[in-house]
């Protein structure tokens, strides 16, 4: 069974550009949701998608967008970078109310 | 809205055991999870508690009471590969559609020393 796989693993920006992180989600999984984790903190809900559709959204600007494929696979877009971006990113796949399964994250870092 | 405390570090010696505690304070709630973080590494799940009780998995254990909004994970015969963070979430009120968010609080270091 292949887990959940994200891609690149670290990644530096300037702020003001853009970036898009990647995300494999596990064999069979239909759901994948992404979270930003700061240092230090826990992980904060971004958005849901589920059969190519976002159905959840957290706390975050239009700024943060995302798509799903039809192979369950997923981007995470963030356009105008700011400094507060910086942070772990990571991607979890999920069967409708199983637990979450997590990559292992990409490292963001906004200079 | 979701408020989830659990403290922030912890040590503990080789061989013992350890509770942490969570407390939690939401507007809907359908389960509580304890994840696992290395550093520099994904969560990686460790027990789900939705009834109140406790839920044993080999050296670790879960419980749960919703009507205090409170759970612990209770880790046995600590390891040094047990050093790690522990995260507490919540899940809200499922909303249909395989909508599945979690609310995590900022985690909680373990140390556990020899």
């Amino acid at each position: 069974e292949t887990g959940v796989t994200q891609s690149p693993t670290h990644l530096i920006k300037t702020r003001g550009q853009q970036v898009t992180l990647r995300c494999s989600s596990q064999s069979g999984h239909n759901t994948v949701s992404w979270y930003q984790q700061a240092l230090g903190q826990g992980p904060q809900f971004i958005f849901q998608y589920y059969r190519e559709e976002e159905n959840g959204r957290g706390n975050f600007p239009p700024r943060f967008s995302g798509l799903q494929f039809p192979n369950y696979s997923s981007e995470l877009n963030v356009n105008a970078l700011e400094l507060d971006d910086s942070a772990l990113y990571l991607c979890a796949s999920s069967l409708e109310g199983s637990p979450l399964h997590f990559g292992n994250g990409t490292r963001l870092t906004v200079t | 809205g979701q408020n989830i405390d659990q403290p922030t570090e912890m040590t503990a010696t080789e061989g013992a055991i350890v509770q942490i505690n969570c407390t939690y304070q939401t507007s809907g709630f359908n389960g509580l999870f304890w994840y696992q973080q290395h550093a520099g590494e994904a969560p990686t799940f460790l027990s789900y508690n939705v009834l109140d009780g406790l839920e044993e998995k080999g050296r670790f254990s879960s419980f749960l009471s919703r009507s205090k909004g409170y759970s612990y994970l209770l880790l046995k015969e600590l390891q040094m590969k047990d050093s790690a963070s522990y995260l507490c979430a919540v899940r809200g009120v499922y909303s249909g559609a395989g909508s599945y968010q979690l609310t995590f609080g900022k985690g909680t270091k373990l140390s556990v020393i020899p």
